[in-house]
């Protein structure tokens, strides 16, 4: 069965940096296209990035662009999500989230339970 | 930059019908995926594209998409239909989720 295990959540002081894993397991990993969505305490759901299925194109919420980088390794089965230059704003839970699509963003079909990220000094 | 709006809440008596409202600019061009979540959980795919039920969703659940509003509607509501509801939609690079809706079981 289709698994998303998410890793690497923590606290962390604001402006340092922080990687979250997801691996996968239970189908081909490199025929899906991935997202990152993100929820704060009490909040609702926010789009982080999304990332084709061979890594060549990636796109971002404006809310991180320029200081989250999504990646994946098809070898390892697993997802990335670099965060740098964290603030308190980027507090939430992070879900990785298989979309039904190699390229074209369409559905996020299967979610991972999802890693808890706390910026606070 | 594109923006989903959907009811807070939405309260409807057990065995009734809960209509979801997601309103967004032209959103009938646009393919709309609908995901539940229920408290402590990952959000789970409920509808794709407009009108599509993932195996296991009950047919209970339909949905319909024309002109500014998207819908998603439980007939025959059951008490574990209790949780928020979001739209979704992909836009000019950029995935949108609406502000999310509570469905509460009276």
């Amino acid at each position: 069965q289709v698994q998303l295990v998410e890793s690497g959540g923590g606290v962390v002081q604001p402006g340092r940096s922080l990687r979250l894993s997801c691996v996968a397991s239970g189908f081909t990993f490199s025929n899906f296209g991935f997202h990152w969505v993100r929820q704060a305490p009490g909040k609702g759901l926010e789009w982080v990035a999304f990332i084709w299925y061979d890594g060549s194109n990636t796109y971002y919420a404006d809310s991180v662009k320029g200081r989250f980088t999504i990646s994946r390794d098809n070898s390892e089965n697993t997802l990335y999500l670099q965060m740098n230059s964290l603030r308190a704003g980027d507090t939430a839970v992070y879900y990785c989230a298989r979309d039904n699509s190699r390229s074209v963003v369409s559905e996020a079909d299967y979610w991972g339970q999802g890693t808890l990220v706390i910026v606070s000094s | 930059s594109y923006e989903l709006t959907q009811p807070f809440s939405v309260s409807v008596a057990l065995g009734q019908t809960a209509i979801i409202t997601c309103g967004g600019n032209n959103i009938g061009s646009k393919n709309v995926h609908w995901y539940q979540q229920k408290p402590g959980q990952a959000p789970v795919l409920v509808m794709y594209r407009d009108r599509h039920r993932p195996s296991g969703i009950p047919e209970r659940f339909s949905g319909s998409n024309s002109g500014n509003t998207a819908t998603l509607t439980i007939s025959r509501v059951q008490v574990g239909d209790e949780a928020d509801y979001y739209c979704q939609v992909w836009d000019t690079s950029t995935v949108v989720f609406g502000t999310g809706t509570e469905v509460t079981v009276l």
